[in-house]
């Protein structure tokens, strides 16, 4: 089964701590993408990578940081510098060489600070 | 504001009614794609539709797009409860580029 997997799907986090959300695809795809979505609220970019070693900023990257060490896996890490983390954050592929192409989601984290 | 803004923010109709949804955006487009999402979960593609098409349909799905105003349109036809989500156009220049609107909450009332 192709696809594209989460972990955790809810994640709990303390003042102050870094916490790493898990993204793995077995698709093949060579884009990865991490969006942040708020309630009521389209999905931001955070952070996307179009090949392995490389990553670069979305439009809210500030506060976190990920890792490309591997084709299949794009982890995000939401660092203490991130002042409202509280949200539902999803991670997507996509191929790559055509611009016309659907991105796929995986099931989302959600993010609590308590 | 955001390039992809849909309208309605909320729709609520009866199981076999016609639903449409608006979407505008205000830059040049390659594509213009709709997503489903069902509450507390991932985005699932539904239609993809090229900037040189102005209607594409897809089972009971009829997206339209007028580039000249910016704007496409998400019809779902005979709707079901099943189709009861948030819906989301996402336009751009496709990958990092693609931009997601805030949605339309979809109800359907069995």
């Amino acid at each position: 089964d192709g696809g594209i997997t989460q972990s955790p799907k809810y994640l709990f986090r303390k003042e102050g701590q870094n916490v790493t959300l898990s993204c793995e695809q077995n698709l093949n795809h060579d884009a990865m993408y991490w969006y942040r979505q708020d309630p009521g609220q389209g999905l931001r970019l955070i952070y996307y990578s179009q090949i392995v070693n490389d990553f670069q900023k979305g439009d809210i990257a500030e506060g976190y940081s990920v890792s490309r060490e591997k084709k299949e896996s794009f982890p995000l890490t939401v660092t203490s510098a991130q002042k409202n983390p509280t949200a539902f954050y999803l991670c997507a592929s996509s191929m790559l060489g055509d611009r016309n192409t659907e991105a796929f989601f995986g099931q989302g984290t959600r993010l609590t600070v308590v | 504001s955001q390039q992809g803004e849909e309208d309605p923010q909320a729709l609520s109709i009866q199981e076999g009614e016609n639903a449409t949804m608006n979407c505008s955006y205000k830059t040049s487009i390659n594509n213009l794609q709709w997503y489903r999402q069902n509450s507390g979960r991932g985005l699932v593609h539904l239609i993809l539709i090229r900037s040189n098409e102005r209607e594409k349909h897809s089972g009971r799905l009829r997206v339209t797009l007028d580039t000249s105003k910016k704007s496409s349109s998400l019809l779902i036809t005979a709707s079901r409860a099943a189709d009861t989500a948030s819906y989301f156009c996402a336009s751009g220049g496709g990958g990092f580029k693609t931009i997601f609107g805030a949605g339309t909450r979809l109800f359907v009332k069995a």
